[in-house]
């Protein structure tokens, strides 16, 4: 168990809904980071908070946004969802923002869009 | 454009062997590398890190990583392998001009009792 939670653990909903994915880092970690894994696209990296603030941005989509609240916990925003959007999503955290910190993942978020 | 390349999608080793999984990267400036693992249904787990000095380094479950800067290479390796580090491996690389993270597509390491 890394210590990093994420709610829920599967979703299904349809193409056009908006969807909300929780994140809660390792306690005492203030950098929260969104990965999308697929099997076609493998692992993106999306973004990346450090307490509050956006540290670093990938290839996130404009319909998708993100934010990290003053308890450090982070929501990802999905909306106008599409076939292609499903995927399992994953959140990390790590101590610090900078380069040399390794990063601990939680378990995942499935997403289905049907 | 900094990468990481991932040669192999799988490896096969016998258990109580030797095991190699390759991993070469492009950046400009210093390297800070990474190897993760994910085991299925599961989150990645941080193995360990390349950031300077040493370029021997270990890490998690008896796995060791070699940095060599002239063939841009960060290769994970064990001495002996088990059965329960079959697994999906990925290397990963820090952007040097941000802080994006950048994984390759990974490697199936499968080991046969």
């Amino acid at each position: 168990d890394s210590g990093v939670t994420q709610t829920p653990k599967h979703l299904i909903t349809a193409t056009g809904q908006r969807v909300t994915l929780r994140c809660s880092p390792r306690s005492g970690d203030l950098s929260v980071y969104w990965y999308q894994q697929s099997l076609d696209q493998g692992l993106q990296f999306l973004i990346q908070y450090y307490n509050g603030e956006e540290r670093a941005k990938g290839n996130i989509l404009e319909r998708f946004s993100a934010q990290q609240f003053p308890d450090l916990h982070s929501e990802l925003n999905l909306s106008s969802l599409e076939l292609g959007d499903s995927a399992l999503y994953f959140c990390a955290s790590s101590v610090g923002g900078g380069r040399s910190n390794e990063q601990y993942f939680g378990p995942g978020t499935r997403l289905t869009v049907t | 454009a900094q990468s990481v390349a991932q040669p192999e999608d799988q490896v096969n080793v016998a258990e109580g062997n030797p095991l190699t999984v390759k991993c070469t990267y492009s950046v400009s400036g210093n390297p800070y590398l990474f190897w993760y693992v994910q085991y299925p249904n599961r989150g990645l787990q941080f193995l360990l890190k390349y950031i300077t000095g040493d370029n021997l380094v270990k890490g998690s479950y008896g796995f060791e990583a070699e940095f060599n800067k002239s063939q841009t290479s960060f290769h994970l390796k064990k001495p002996s392998a088990l059965v329960s580090d079959s697994a999906l491996y990925f290397c990963a690389v820090r952007d040097t001009g941000g802080f994006k993270t950048i994984f390759g597509a990974g490697t199936r390491l499968f080991v046969k009792a």
